[in-house]
């Protein structure tokens, strides 16, 4: 199952703060998160595992609520560099579930 | 960056004819993945190995095969193109399941 990410896009000025959020359906293991600019290769921001370990990127946060199955990406003081889609990725609980279900990105727009 | 290269880089074919895309890793990392990514689909997981000769399917393996005789290669091979499988494909790479993915520069592939 995808994961529902929120919202599909948003338009920022440089300074401003955003929440992307990702929602899942089923029992998640962990969340990855992944930035990508336009012709180029998604790249990764963050992961957070059940239980609480998070690995990330200065001045970009999140959350991940297990009970809920759903992830925030906080992302504070806006460059214009974080312009690009962002998509989560899920890793479920499941036997053999070694694969990320990615949703379907969210756009971000950062402007002067 | 991680060291990861995909060949061709484009490629056109007409429909009917085998393709194989090529995925190398110098990074000696043990799971290596296909995605295709479509305009309103995001990601989605094509195969992926978790060792040599170790593959299982992902969400949409139908029409594609994969091989990995080597640690640092995973070939995609569709044995009969279709226009649905112009795409862009990314290969990704990661040290074990639940760790970060590391992406490929893409290729793009159009059938005609």
């Amino acid at each position: 199952q995808q994961p529902v990410q929120s919202p599909q896009a948003v338009i920022l000025r440089e300074g401003e703060d955003a929440v992307i959020n990702c929602s899942s359906s089923k029992a998640l293991y962990s969340v990855h998160w992944y930035r990508q600019k336009h012709g180029e290769a998604p790249v990764f921001l963050m992961i957070l595992l059940k239980g609480g370990e998070q690995k990330g990127h200065e001045k970009i946060s999140a959350s991940f609520n297990e009970k809920k199955q759903q992830s925030s990406l906080y992302l504070t003081a806006s460059q214009l560099s974080y312009s690009g889609t962002y998509f989560c990725g899920t890793e479920g609980t499941g036997a053999g579930s070694y694969q990320l279900t990615f949703g379907k990105g969210t756009k971000l727009s950062v402007i002067p | 960056d991680a060291g990861i290269t995909q060949s061709p880089r484009h490629k056109v074919t007409e429909t009917g004819t085998p393709v194989t895309l090529r995925c190398h890793q110098t990074e000696n990392h043990r799971y290596m993945y296909w995605y295709r990514q479509d305009p309103g689909h995001g990601l989605r997981l094509i195969h992926y190995s978790y060792g040599v000769k170790d593959t299982d399917k992902g969400e949409v393996s139908d029409g594609y095969s994969v091989s990995r005789s080597k640690t640092e290669d995973f070939l995609l091979t569709l044995e009969s193109a279709t226009s649905s499988q112009t795409s862009v494909y990314f290969c990704a790479i990661s040290l074990d399941s639940s760790y970060e993915q590391y992406f490929g520069p893409g290729t793009r592939l159009t059938v005609t």
